[in-house]
């Protein structure tokens, strides 16, 4: 049973573009969704969360919005780069003592020159 | 150096054999994670360990033991390997508890079962 379903699972983009990645989840007892990027040959690395309290998250060009009714969060990356091509993946985790964190399938994204 | 450091990098092994994957932090984190990789899956949570004496089983724990010998030490056992444990393999470590401590990951292991 999958709980968080992430989509697309690939994504290309022009340099200087906005990407943006969906995530959708079914337990509502989750209350931390953390994106992680993993560049090859690495593994994943934080890059952004948030708590269902607030609705966006801003940390330079990567932003999280969160819609509690739908049970839907993305990610958007504005201005992409280059750079920025690599694997990202959302995740959730929920309220109980476990703290556990269940990982979408994973978006490949491809920023093009 | 590396926080969290898994050995080795990448194995080819044959089926039935058993493979120890290891895994050290140096960043003093009490929570330590096995996760396998998958191609369109993403990551799915074998074990995990909040202390020494505290081992749990995660979503595909079935084909594989651990051992948390120390605090900065947690390794992968596949005691018979098969061929569809061939994966990605990453250790993570965390601060705990709390649901917002980030997950630190290492480099992971490569295997290939023929």
């Amino acid at each position: 049973q999958q709980q968080v379903k992430q989509s697309p699972q690939s994504l290309i983009v022009q340099k200087g573009g906005i990407s943006i990645i969906n995530c959708a989840y079914e337990n509502t007892a989750f209350d931390y969704f953390p994106w992680y990027q993993q560049f090859p040959g690495k593994g994943p690395a934080l890059l952004i969360a948030i708590r269902p309290d607030v609705s966006e998250k801003k940390e330079g060009r990567f932003t999280i919005s969160f819609n509690k009714s739908a049970k839907q969060f993305s990610l958007h990356i504005m201005d992409s780069q280059p750079g920025d091509s690599a694997t990202y993946f959302c995740a959730a985790s929920r309220m109980d003592s476990s703290y556990k964190l269940i990982f979408g399938s994973g978006t490949r994204l491809l920023v093009r020159p | 150096d590396a926080d969290v450091t898994q050995t080795p990098r990448n194995r080819i092994t044959k089926t039935g054999k058993r493979i120890m994957l290891e895994c050290s932090q140096t960043k003093g984190h009490d929570r330590m994670y096995w996760y396998r990789q998958d191609p369109g899956l993403g990551l799915r949570l074998i074990y995990y360990s909040f202390d020494v004496k505290d081992i749990n089983k995660g979503e595909i724990s079935d084909g594989y033991s651990v051992s948390r010998q120390a605090q900065a030490k947690f390794s992968l056992s596949l005691e018979s390997a098969i061929p569809n444990q061939t994966a990605l393999y990453f250790c993570a470590t965390s601060e705990g508890p709390g649901s917002n401590q980030p997950q630190h990951f290492g480099d992971g292991t490569r295997l290939s079962i023929l």
